[in-house]
């Protein structure tokens, strides 16, 4: 079972709709839960991050984690044309152990 | 502020030939990450260093990949021989603690480097 696993997609929705990204992981000692969003022949950049379980809120994004089962989520409001990139989650222990991502989904925000 | 320089952005080789890729981290950071990117996969560490010591390089198949960062600045990334299945891009990061020891920080990461192997 690999540590993290998220669906690659594709994704296609309207302009405008909510967005659900999901991963799961199964390693317990993940305490630190990351989203990242990379463009097409871009590198990633770090989107959203929380600490252990919980819900974060930055503008139209808002990530959730939820420890006892597992799973992380990201959600995506009012979403647009400009969110299209692919999302990679990422987790890792507070021990000296690398980031650990997803495969990552491809999403497409279609005008 | 400059972000994560890295060269060439492309290149292609035929197996068994050797390459090297070049990497510039924001100034000041003492993190430098070198992660692996397959097609469709997520990227995967291969080495990190902390300052010029290689903090994590257990994924590093070392039997043909080589890293060094001079004077805990830049950093080269080589491979030889390349194989077929070494085709992927490979992205260098940079952050200015370790993330692995401190979760809250943030890794910069360059635009990458297209390898094909044919």
């Amino acid at each position: 079972q690999k540590e993290v696993e998220q669906d690659p997609g594709p994704l296609s929705v309207p302009e405008g709709a909510i967005v659900s990204l999901n991963c799961t992981y199964s390693n317990s000692a993940f305490q630190y839960f990351m989203w990242y969003r990379q463009y097409s022949r871009k590198g990633p950049e770090l989107l959203m991050y929380t600490y252990s379980s919980g819900n974060k809120e930055d503008g139209r994004f808002t990530a959730q984690v939820d420890k006892s089962s597992k799973y992380i989520s990201l959600f995506i409001r009012d979403s647009q044309p400009s969110d299209s990139a692919t999302y990679l989650c990422a987790t890792l222990n507070s021990g000296n152990t690398p980031l650990v991502f997803g495969k990552g989904t491809r999403l497409s925000v279609i005008a | 502020e400059a972000g994560v320089a890295q060269s060439p952005r492309y290149k292609i080789i035929e197996k068994r030939q050797s390459v090297a890729f070049w990497c510039n981290p924001i100034s000041g950071h003492a993190t430098l990450y070198w992660y692996q990117q397959i097609l469709g996969q997520g990227p995967k560490l291969l080495i990190q260093f902390q300052n010029n010591g290689v903090v994590d390089d257990s994924q590093l198949p070392k039997d043909r990949f080589s890293a060094e960062r001079l004077k805990g600045v830049d950093s080269t990334l080589k491979i030889q021989p390349a194989k077929l299945e070494d085709s992927a891009v490979y992205l260098c990061a940079s952050s200015p603690l370790s993330i692995s020891l401190f979760g809250n920080t943030e890794a910069f990461f360059g635009q990458g480097t297209r390898l094909t192997v044919v």
